[in-house]
């Protein structure tokens, strides 16, 4: 069936380094991809999205690139901050539309001062 | 507006009773969903409505447990009797259409013992 997988983490970054989180899915046909994030002692809100392949969503300095080819979704921050510490999710729709969302394992970042 | 409300926040219950989550979505979202959230398993779908309709409940765990959308701004998630491995964090989502963003609740933490 459609899924994701996220790579593990935690991922433990300083202050103003790069950040990768890898992301590849299963789909039958080419679904709409997201991130959502989970800040502590909260619930998931959407960070980004694509519709379409080639489709780079953005949001607050975060970018992620829908590729076809490799079928990933890697999410990128050319500089983080102690404020993005968090839990982030991929997730793709099921059910050849957009029924149900799926969710990867999440990875948890911890930006350092 | 007000977002995705949960009650209770918290909740401690031992072995054996009864345990019922309340969900309130956003006013004019047609889609509601249930969410459990573990270490070990990540973020899984309980069960999903569309128009107050129960569309796949495959993912509730066991016949312990059930749940309800009365009307289209209330749902219930009911957990009859509850056991130790029960304890997660249960969020509620909802969603205005088709493979639009899903709004979620802060969650009801769960701890039974």
């Amino acid at each position: 069936g459609d899924s994701v997988t996220q790579m593990e983490g935690p991922v433990t970054l300083s202050e103003e380094a790069f950040l990768t989180i890898n992301c590849t899915y299963t789909a039958t046909g080419y679904p709409s991809l997201f991130w959502y994030v989970q800040y502590p002692g909260e619930g998931l809100q959407l960070l980004l999205k694509a519709t379409k392949a080639d489709d780079k969503g953005s949001n607050k300095g975060f970018e992620a690139t829908y590729r076809k080819e490799t079928t990933s979704f890697h999410l990128e921050k050319g500089s983080v901050q102690v404020s993005d510490s968090a839990v982030y999710f991929c997730a793709l729709p099921t059910q050849g539309g957009s029924e149900k969302l799926v969710f990867g394992k999440g990875t948890k970042l911890t930006v350092n001062p | 507006d007000a977002g995705v409300i949960q009650s209770p926040r918290h909740e401690v219950t031992e072995m054996g009773q009864e345990v019922t989550l309340r969900c309130k979505p956003i006013s004019g979202h047609n889609s509601l969903f249930w969410y459990r959230q573990t270490m070990m398993r990540g973020l899984e779908l309980l069960i999903y409505f569309n128009n107050n309709v129960p569309i796949d409940d495959s993912g509730m765990p066991e016949d312990r447990f059930s749940a309800k959308m009365p009307n289209a701004s209330f749902s219930t998630l009911k957990i009859q009797p509850s056991e130790p491995r029960d304890s997660a964090v249960y969020f509620c989502a909802s969603r205005k259409q088709l493979g639009g963003e899903l709004f979620f609740g802060e969650g009801s933490r769960l701890t039974v013992l």
